[in-house]
């Protein structure tokens, strides 16, 4: 079962960039790499998934190198709602294997005036 | 469309009582996920059901904690003989299908154990 790393929490400002690096080392062939989002009282909030390069919708970029072990999910030009938890998922759904989704602690992102 | 919707939204109870947390699905959704998430942590998992096929009950962390789903759809997750350590957010979420990724939560039940 790929393990995630990634930062505890992170700061930022509004209508800035901000890149949440999330670390897979032992990312296997079939894993797919998702992200959540969580606001204060409420549940996660699928953001965005992705096998490899990139990937990009209406709320975010995630960006994959060749080497798929590590991901960074970029929010363009946050505001302060966007202040929230930020999980990575490693796994494989596809195979109908015993994929477990773990979410870990995430980071707490903290966007300021 | 309606989401997920949990209920209670907020239950205290006494050590040593048993608890129900209720689940409704969004419709047509065929997997269905228990997680719990005590303050300041991540989520849990705790089972998750796909279908008619036998709940996956690999995250239960005692035999004091049992799930069911009836008719493919209302799940219920008891808690027999509750402890203070049992004091979580229970959140509830669903999908399409095991095969996909994007799982919609609902609200959580916010179980407090005094």
């Amino acid at each position: 079962l790929a393990k995630t790393t990634q930062p505890i929490s992170m700061d930022s400002y509004e209508g800035q960039e901000v890149n949440i690096t999330c670390s897979h080392n032992n990312i296997a062939t079939n894993d797919y790499i998702t992200w959540y989002q969580q606001f204060p009282s409420q549940g996660p909030r699928f953001i965005i998934q992705g096998y490899k390069t990139k990937v990009t919708n209406e709320v975010a970029s995630l960006f994959i190198p060749a080497d798929r072990k590590s991901s960074t999910l970029s929010l363009p030009r946050v505001s302060l709602s966007d202040t929230a938890v930020y999980y990575c998922l490693v796994g494989d759904n596809w195979t109908g294997g015993s994929y477990i989704p773990t979410f870990g602690r995430g980071t707490s992102l903290i966007v300021h005036p | 469309g309606a989401g997920v919707s949990q209920s209670p939204s907020n239950k205290v109870t006494e050590k040593g009582k048993d608890v129900e947390l209720r689940c409704d699905p969004i419709s047509g959704h065929t997997a269905l996920y228990w997680y719990r998430q005590s303050l300041g942590q991540g989520l849990e998992f705790l089972i998750y059901f796909q279908g008619n096929s036998a709940p996956d009950k690999s995250g239960l962390p005692s035999d004091r904690f049992s799930a069911e789903r009836t008719g493919g759809s209302v799940s219920t997750l008891t808690i027999q003989r509750t402890q203070q350590e049992d004091s979580a957010v229970y959140l509830c979420a669903s999908s399409l299908a095991r095969t996909d990724y994007e799982q919609y939560f609902g609200p959580g039940t916010r179980l407090t154990v005094t």
